[in-house]
């Protein structure tokens, strides 16, 4: 089975805070996302990649940016944490995208700006 | 208009009754559909895909139905471990990316 981590299940941060997210996958997909749970909105694509080195913004990219070096890793960035990002952030692998095969998410961050 | 779209809920079912669950697309070449199951405060976990001749998994069902533009989830003799957020996923036509919809809850009671 395909699994993904991520780093931490719980966080709790201050605002203005820099806040490195890391999601690291053990399969050698190419295709990682970002995604962020709100109730009543759920699922919404912040980034994702598809390749080391290769990012794309998703739905709502703002405040936030992403680093790829490795295959199996994938970071989310928070440049300077603020309250409205006080969320639940999923990762998600995928051998092609998700189209024929779906996704496999990590069992999410749970953050908290403060 | 928005592209998936799911009846929100509460579905609240007794054990052992059968409920369905639609989600309409808008995209008329979206190409693959899926259903995930999301237990509270955990990740989407993949349920099934849902193909073109339909498919079933022992009480789940999965259809599609092109035409009216919707994908439908049957589960047959609930349990109460069926109660859970049931997310709907299309790929567009053109796109890679999918789009989920916001998601179905069912809770099974006693």
């Amino acid at each position: 089975d395909v699994k993904v981590t991520q780093s931490s299940r719980y966080l709790v941060k201050r605002t203005g805070e820099k806040v490195f997210l890391e999601c690291v996958q053990d399969m050698d997909h190419e295709n990682m996302f970002w995604y962020r749970q709100d109730p009543g909105l759920g699922l919404r694509l912040i980034y994702f990649s598809y390749d080391v080195k290769m990012k794309e913004k998703g739905d709502i990219p703002e405040g936030y940016s992403v680093s790829r070096e490795k295959k199996e890793r994938f970071s989310l960035i928070l440049e300077s944490a603020s309250t409205n990002q006080t969320s639940m952030y999923l990762c998600a692998s995928s051998l092609d995208r998700g189209k024929l095969y779906g996704y496999t998410f990590g069992s999410g961050t749970r953050l908290t700006v403060v | 208009r928005k592209e998936v779209e799911q009846d929100p809920g509460p579905f609240n079912v007794p054990e052992g009754a059968t409920v369905a669950f639609n989600c309409t697309y808008s995209n008329s070449a979206s190409q693959s559909f899926f259903w995930y199951r999301q237990d509270c405060r955990k990740e989407p976990k993949l349920l099934m895909s849902v193909y073109s001749s339909g498919n079933e998994d022992g009480r789940f069902t999965a259809q599609l139905n092109r035409a009216s533009q919707y994908i439908s989830l049957l589960i047959r003799d609930s349990k109460l471990s069926d109660s859970a957020t049931y997310l709907c996923v299309v790929n567009m036509g053109g796109s890679y990316i999918p789009t989920f919809g916001r998601g179905t809850s069912l809770i099974v009671h006693p």
